[in-house]
């Protein structure tokens, strides 16, 4: 069975530190795909990345940025200098390279960016 | 570019009566994913359809189906309601279905409310 981990449930920085948001996943496949999606308000997922099991480079996006280990079976997600805009749930998943099942999503964590 | 469209948005109900959500996924888009979102449980998957057949489904009672027309337009059912049923229905499309999918595009959801 698969699992992701976020272990941190609420996070809480001032406006313009950076932040990482942890993620650690369980999975048998071979090959399997890992998301992160934001959670604002208004409810709807936002699709932020994707990375597949065999691309362990390390991705960075503006002020966001990504690294994949496989080693340990994690999947962290930065912010740098964050915004108020920030403030949402984040949530990391993983999906099997066949797609059954659909995507497993950790419980999220919940971002605060004060001003 | 319209977005994935959730009907309705909010909704009451009482204990055994049967409910019915409708989702309008991205023009272009074949593959419907169903998620539902609670409090203790988070997110979990329901089930995928792609060209009108059911290709995955997960791990919730016969009481929740679904079903996708020829215009990818797609539907899910629950008789019977519980209490426990009160959730955040997501509905999320993509252009192709299965582990080759890339992001997920979801809508706002409807949000369901048992009494």
């Amino acid at each position: 069975a698969q699992k992701v981990t976020q272990a941190q449930t609420e996070i809480s920085v001032v406006e313009k530190e950076d932040v990482t948001l942890d993620c650690v996943y369980e999975t048998r496949d071979t090959t399997y795909y890992l998301f992160w999606y934001k959670q604002p308000p208004s409810g709807e997922l936002v699709f932020l990345i994707r990375r597949n099991s065999f691309d362990e480079q390390n991705e960075i996006s503006g002020r966001y940025s990504w690294n994949f280990q496989k080693s340990t079976s994690s999947f962290n997600f930065t912010i740098t200098a964050s915004q108020v805009v920030d403030s949402a749930v984040y949530f990391c998943a993983l999906r099997s390279g066949g797609g059954a099942d659909g995507l497993t999503f950790g419980k999220g964590t919940h971002l605060i960016i004060q001003p | 570019k319209a977005g994935v469209t959730q009907t309705p948005r909010y909704l009451i109900k009482t204990r055994g009566q049967q409910v019915t959500l409708s989702c309008s996924p991205i023009s272009g888009h074949r593959s419907v994913s169903w998620y539902q979102q609670t409090p203790g449980q988070g997110l979990q998957f329901l089930f995928e359809y792609f060209s009108e057949t059911q290709r995955n489904k997960g791990n919730f009672p016969g009481r929740f189906s679904g079903r996708q027309f020829s215009n990818s337009r797609s539907e899910m059912n629950v008789s019977t309601l519980e209490l426990g049923d009160s959730a955040l229905y997501l509905c999320a499309s993509s252009p192709n279905a299965g582990g080759r999918t890339g992001e997920l595009f979801f809508g706002e959801g409807s949000r369901l409310t048992v009494l």
